[in-house]
């Protein structure tokens, strides 16, 4: 089995930019993926192979890899984007898959 | 548009057993491959299984393998999770995603709202 590991919290004041990372031995192997949970809803896709967008999700939101550390970017941040933000990779083989921690986004 | 709708969660004694159900719709069913994923209280995520589009493939987290047992009717655009021996830390809102069955990609692009199952005595 393997880990991912997030920061606990993040703050930023609106229209700043946050940066969120996740960390984990099999990153280098595997994509990382990227979910938002607003308070009392579900997981929202907001990246997919480290880097893509899904449609629907606003351009401020990035991703970026680099060996075993993967970050998800929100540039100029709004207050709408406060929620816990959760990495998941999978195990080497795809057996297993695996979610990060999770970091709650405070928007100041 | 995609729907995905649980159902099937309540209050359980440590012991007992439950039966989950997702409906799908919105898109065909049987192309995808399908999993739930769960969520204690105030926590983070956590996987608990997968299943592929024909059923023919399976996994478990450790956490749940030799109780849990993930399944599907392609026929009826459903997937189920048969839930035995329950745990007060299974206790959880427990929710149905769908995976794109794109070879080396896993992860999960639409989540149902969630049931929660309570395991207390």
């Amino acid at each position: 089995s393997f880990e991912l590991t997030q920061p606990p919290s993040v703050s930023v004041s609106p229209g700043q930019t946050a940066r969120i990372t996740c960390s984990g031995d099999a990153l280098p192997k595997q994509y990382a993926y990227w979910y938002q949970q607003k308070s009392g809803q579900a997981p929202v896709l907001v990246i997919y192979k480290d880097s893509e967008r899904p449609s629907g999700i606003p351009e401020r939101f990035s991703g970026s890899s680099s060996g075993t550390t993967v970050t998800l970017t929100i540039s100029g941040v709004q207050a709408e984007d406060e929620a816990d933000y959760y990495c998941q990779s999978a195990d080497s083989s795809g057996t297993y898959v695996v979610f990060g921690g999770g970091t709650n986004l405070t928007v100041l | 548009q995609v729907q995905l709708v649980e159902s099937g969660g309540g209050l359980v004694k440590p012991g007992g057993s439950l039966r989950l159900s997702c409906a799908a719709s919105g898109f065909t069913f049987s192309d995808y491959y399908m999993s739930w994923i769960r969520q204690a209280p105030g926590k983070g995520l956590e996987w608990v299984s997968y299943i592929s589009s024909s059923g023919s493939t399976i996994y478990y987290a450790g956490s749940v393998k030799g109780r849990f047992t993930i399944s599907r009717d392609n026929a009826k655009n459903s997937l189920y999770l048969q839930m035995n021996s329950l745990r007060a830390e299974d206790t959880a809102v427990y929710y149905c995603a769908r995976r794109p069955t794109v070879a080396l990609l896993y992860y999960f692009d639409y989540w149902g709202q969630g049931t929660l199952v309570t395991v207390s005595s």
